[in-house]
């Protein structure tokens, strides 16, 4: 099992739709959890942090669940412009602070 | 400000052949990263600098690839020799100091684009 994993998709979602994705992660100790986008050919940008408390940047949500040890991704009102593949991060403080990457999702928004 | 430079952009050499990419972190930063990705996948680290002192090296693998960042800003990634396998994408990115957390964000670079013929 990856220690970071994440549904490759594409989800193809029609705009102005509300679309949401997870990322799952196996090392209990993980203690830092980050969303960034990569556009095609373009290198990753952060988008946001994932707080205990959960957060929330616009139309953007994240979620943490530490009991079922994912985090998650809630976008609303879904724009063209948000089409990227979105990937998760996971940083371990036991692993030296070894930053492990998910796969990604791929978001098409469609008009 | 200007971001994290790498060059070259793109790279094509035949396997066997030696290659080097060299990375300019954002000005102020202490902490720099050497990143692989492979099309359809994440970053995978390759080796992280604490100023000039490689903290984690853990996934390099040393038998072709080496590193350095000898004065603490600079850095270069040497592959030698480059086999097919090594085609993918090469990323750096820097932060301020320490691990990416909420308050030090990484900033990546554009890549080197790798093709081993």
């Amino acid at each position: 099992r990856k220690e970071v994993e994440q549904d490759p998709g594409p989800f193809n979602v029609p705009e102005g739709a509300t679309v949401a994705f997870n990322c799952t992660y196996s090392n209990s100790a993980s203690q830092s959890f980050f969303w960034y986008r990569q556009d095609c050919r373009k290198e990753p940008k952060l988008l946001m942090s994932v707080y205990s408390s959960g957060n929330e940047d616009g139309r953007f949500t994240a979620q943490l669940n530490r009991a079922s040890q994912y985090i998650s991704l809630l976008i609303r009102d879904s724009k063209l412009s948000d089409s990227a593949t979105y990937l998760c991060v996971v940083i371990s403080m036991d692993s030296n602070y070894q930053l492990i990457w998910g796969a990604g999702t791929k978001l098409i928004i469609k008009p | 400000e200007a971001g994290v430079v790498q060059s070259p952009r793109y790279k094509i050499i035949e396997k066997k052949q030696p290659v080097a990419f060299w990375c300019n972190p954002i000005s102020g930063h202490n902490t720099l990263y050497w990143y692989l990705q492979n099309l359809g996948q994440g970053p995978e680290l390759l080796i992280r600098y604490e100023n000039e002192e490689a903290v984690d090296d853990s996934q390099l693998p040393k038998d072709r690839f080496s590193a350095e960042r000898l004065k603490g800003v600079d850095s270069t990634l040497k592959i030698q020799p480059a086999e097919l396998g090594d085609s993918a994408v090469y990323l750096c990115a820097s932060s301020l100091r320490g691990p990416p957390s909420s308050y030090n964000e990484q900033f990546f670079g554009p890549g080197t684009r790798l093709t081993v013929l």
